[in-house]
């Protein structure tokens, strides 16, 4: 696609539901990155993907936060047991490797009610 | 620890001014990029322009330009004849690329409002 996607733009759910959210990177692109953006916050990392595989998970909070990639192009993350405090904007990016410039998607805002 | 601090929480200018966004960052590594991102109300974080931290020469692109100061650790945006259209929060960010990590670390942000 022309720019990375990502899906719901928004997302509401109660606490203690599971949420997936989507991102569709560039086409070609192999590398794909997570990003969480509190509000007033710049973007925290979560996790980094070269090709299919997680390279850097370092920056998920706990373990009720999981994503795959299975083909080396869609990405989703998943997260269980929603808390309130998972509510913020989900950023996906994507890159070539060799160029070091990430593009971003417009995000996911998920409330956690 | 790798960090990222924006002092400015926010900042406005008129139309045509030339502003400039302060930012310094804290690491050991040496080789490393530099990144000023864009993020309008649309919240798609935009890239306006990047240095490389083995390169002395500033970055420029178009009304973009920066001032990289690598033994202060500082790296500055410039906005020369601002628009309406450079409304929005501006993050300052770098990436150390070894041990097979590219992740971006970024500031808290600055808000910058352009008035006609």
């Amino acid at each position: 696609g022309a720019g990375v996607s990502q899906t719901p733009s928004n997302k509401v759910t109660e606490k203690g539901k599971y949420v997936e959210l989507r991102c569709d990177p560039i086409s070609g692109h192999t590398a794909l990155y997570w990003y969480r953006q509190s509000l007033g916050q710049g973007p925290e990392f979560l996790i980094y993907f070269q090709g299919t595989g997680a390279a850097d998970d370092s920056g998920l909070p706990n373990d009720r936060f999981f994503a795959v990639r299975p083909e080396g192009s869609v990405s989703t993350l998943k997260i269980q047991r929603t808390e309130r405090g998972d509510s913020a904007v989900y950023l996906c990016a994507s890159s070539l490797y060799v160029q070091n410039i990430q593009y971003f998607g417009a995000g996911t805002r998920l409330s956690v009610l | 620890a790798q960090t990222v601090t924006q002092s400015q929480p926010e900042m406005s200018v008129q139309e045509a001014e030339t502003v400039t966004l302060s930012c310094t960052y804290d690491t050991s590594e040496s080789n490393y990029y530099l990144f000023w991102y864009k993020q309008p109300p649309s919240r798609q974080m935009i890239l306006v322009i990047r240095q490389e931290a083995y390169k002395q020469q500033n970055a420029t692109e178009n009304r973009f330009s920066v001032n990289f100061q690598k033994a202060a650790k500082s790296f500055s945006l410039k906005i020369s004849d601002s628009q309406l259209g450079d409304t929005a929060m501006y993050f300052c960010a770098f990436m150390i690329t070894q041990g097979g990590s590219e992740k971006l670390v970024f500031g808290k942000g600055m808000k910058l409002t352009v008035n006609p």
